[in-house]
């Protein structure tokens, strides 16, 4: 079946610009995932969504970083005034299970990869 | 100081070699161990997971937890060609969203 689409694939925005990054999680599935992943490093949490309800944002780096998931499916990931220091990939994880406990498999999109120029 | 410290490698081995990846952490709360897998331009995708202490394999994967150390290990047997990736160690407590990766170790396998 499908899995997580992400698109872009790619983007290169000019540093001030506004970016939108769009995530397709598998259907059906409650939870949704935002990471970034400087070259070379591990992904890094920004925030989480059960549903369309924002349950975790402690991961996002500044003000300028905003995330959406208004019907509970598709997730937008938007970064205002782009910085070169915002230049990572992007990744989208959706997972079937709600709660906290367990392991809480997470299945990733292949990413946005953000250059800020 | 991170919380999940892992060698980013390169490891290069010859193919069928005995691979070992490990991580350390600081984080005593963790409680379930991932490792993920990631080829080059791809997403993450999860390979095994353990809960607390103890061992499990899967096929020519096996995956240790010492939370004594704070140490976990994956060992890859009769390594191939194909095995070449990113892997991932990530934690996560018993009761949380989030995971907590590693920063990677680069594996080649040469044929």
């Amino acid at each position: 079946g499908a899995g997580v689409s992400q698109s872009p694939r790619y983007k290169v925005a000019k540093r001030g610009q506004d970016v939108a990054l769009r995530c397709d999680p598998i259907s059906g599935h409650v939870s949704l995932f935002w990471y970034q992943q400087a070259l070379g490093q591990g992904p890094e949490f920004l925030t989480y969504f059960q549903n369309e309800a924002q349950l975790d944002k402690s991961g996002l780096p500044s003000d300028r970083f905003f995330a959406e998931r208004p019907e509970g499916s598709v997730s937008t990931l938007k970064i205002q005034r782009t910085q070169q220091e915002d230049s990572a990939v992007y990744l989208c994880a959706s997972s079937p299970y709600i709660g906290s406990g367990g392991p809480y498999e997470q299945y990733f999109g292949p990413g946005t990869r953000l250059t800020v120029t | 100081q991170k919380e999940v410290e892992q060698d980013p490698g390169p490891l290069s081995v010859p193919e069928g070699a005995i691979v070992s990846l490990n991580c350390t952490y600081s984080n005593s709360a963790f409680q379930y161990f991932m490792w993920y897998r990631q080829y080059s331009r791809k997403g993450p995708e999860l390979l095994m997971y353990t809960y607390s202490s103890g061992n499990k394999e899967d096929g020519r994967f096996t995956a240790q937890v010492d939370k004594s150390s704070k140490y976990i290990s994956l060992f890859i047997r009769d390594s191939q060609p194909s095995d070449s990736a990113t892997y991932l160690c990530a934690m996560k407590r018993e009761y949380g969203n989030k995971l907590v990766f590693g920063a990677g170790t680069i594996l080649r396998v040469k044929s």
